[in-house]
Order: structure tokens, then sequence, then C-alpha cells
């Protein structure tokens, strides 16, 4: 049971141009969503997070938007760079039932040409 | 920059022996987590801790699993008696608070990779 889909298992995108990155989930109890960046041989990293109450959240040239009608979100990276080259998981949590467990995607793999 | 560590890196075992991760979550977090990625699957949650107990755990975390913490800075997750299926990338993560309050981003640990043999 996919709660969390990201369906692009791997995007190109040339350096300093946008990429976006697409999440979308099922469960509409999720109330709060973050995107993580991994590395190979790491742990994911936390990059931003977005509470359900908002609808975009910017963090230097990183943004993240929600839009809860269509239960959709997307990070947004501007410019892109080299080291953005990672994989990109998208997680979200339905806090209000007192839940602690972050419900994962299967991750985007983001590939930056030079 | 203080970070999640988890030891060992690599761990091997056989089929039926008892193995026993181990991290340090960051000291000043309160909230400690348990995840498994099995090799070309997503990361999934197993437990979290809080105040000496486990806070929410999910249906991968039967009875095989057991979680301690057993002085001030570490974390531990131990499967009493390994399976093929127990193979894979397990991370400790850990945050200031939970739920949805402010500082409740979880900081993972890099990992430790279980193979059972």
């Amino acid at each position: 049971d996919q709660q969390v889909k990201q369906n692009s298992p791997s995007l190109s995108v040339q350096e300093g141009r946008i990429s976006i990155l697409n999440c979308d989930y099922t469960n509409s109890m999720f109330d709060y969503f973050l995107w993580y960046k991994k590395y190979p041989a790491e742990g994911p990293t936390f990059l931003i997070s977005i509470s359900s109450i908002k609808d975009k959240n910017e963090d230097g040239r990183f943004t993240v938007f929600l839009n809860k009608s269509a239960k959709h979100l997307s990070l947004h990276i501007v410019p892109s760079q080299p080291g953005d080259s990672a994989v990109y998981f998208c997680a979200a949590i339905y806090s209000g039932g007192g839940a602690d467990g972050l419900t994962f995607g299967k991750g985007t793999h983001l590939i930056i040409q030079p | 920059e203080p970070e999640v560590t988890q030891t060992p890196s690599h761990q091997v075992t056989q089929m039926g022996q008892e193995v026993i991760l181990r991290c340090v979550p960051i000291s000043n977090h309160l909230y400690f987590y348990w995840y498994r990625q099995i090799l070309g699957q997503k990361v999934e949650f197993l437990v979290s801790f809080y105040n000496n107990e486990i806070s929410e755990k999910s249906e991968i975390f039967d009875d095989q699993f057991s979680v301690e913490r057993p002085d001030g800075s570490n974390f531990t997750l131990k499967i009493r008696s390994t399976k093929l299926e127990d193979s894979a990338m397990y991370f400790c993560a850990s945050s200031v608070r939970g739920g949805n309050l402010k500082d409740n981003e979880q900081f993972f640990g890099p990992g430790t990779r279980l193979t059972v043999l």
C-alpha cells in the first residue's frame, strides 16, 4: 500500500536549470510533509518541510509547494548544482494522531548534468 | 555539527542469531527512531521511542524486535533471531520533538547494513 508515491524513479536536469521533484499521497490524514536527500552509503539528510496549513515553504534554493486538494507536493531546486545529484525522498506524517513514524516514498534519483 | 552515529557500519550474521545494532542520537534530542530499507525498496518506519518507552511501532516491529536506551547516550535495536528477510539497511534517527511540533525534523544516522546468511 503506497501511501506516498514518487512516480519518477529518476530525473536528469542540466546544471543551472530548475529541478522539480514530484510526490503524491493518498492518505488525507497526513498533515506534515518533508523532503530528504540521500547520497550513497549515507543516511537521509533533512532538506525542507511543510505543514498542511501552508501551501509553500522556501529555504534558499529549495522551495516546497503543497496542493492539498490534489494531494500533491513538489520540491523545486533553483538553480540546480552538481552537488544536488542524489536520491530525494518525500515523506509524510499524520502527527495529529500522535504518530511519530515517517511514511516515505520510493525516492527519485536526481542527476544534474554539467 | 552534531550528528547521529551508528555502529557497526556492516554486520554479517547467521540466520537465527541475535544481533544488536547501536546508535548514539544527537545529545539534546528526546525522540528516537529506527527505520529499515531493504535493497531496492523504500525506507520503512519500525519504531519510535520517547521518555524511555515505545511511542509507536509499525507492523514490521514484531516480537523478534526490541529497543532499549541502556544509558544516557546509546539507543539499541535488538533482533532476537534473525531471518534472511531481515537483511537490510537499518537507520537510526532522532529529533528534538515529535509529531507536528516545531523542531520535529528527524535527523538520520549513516545506517548499519545487516546481512543475514
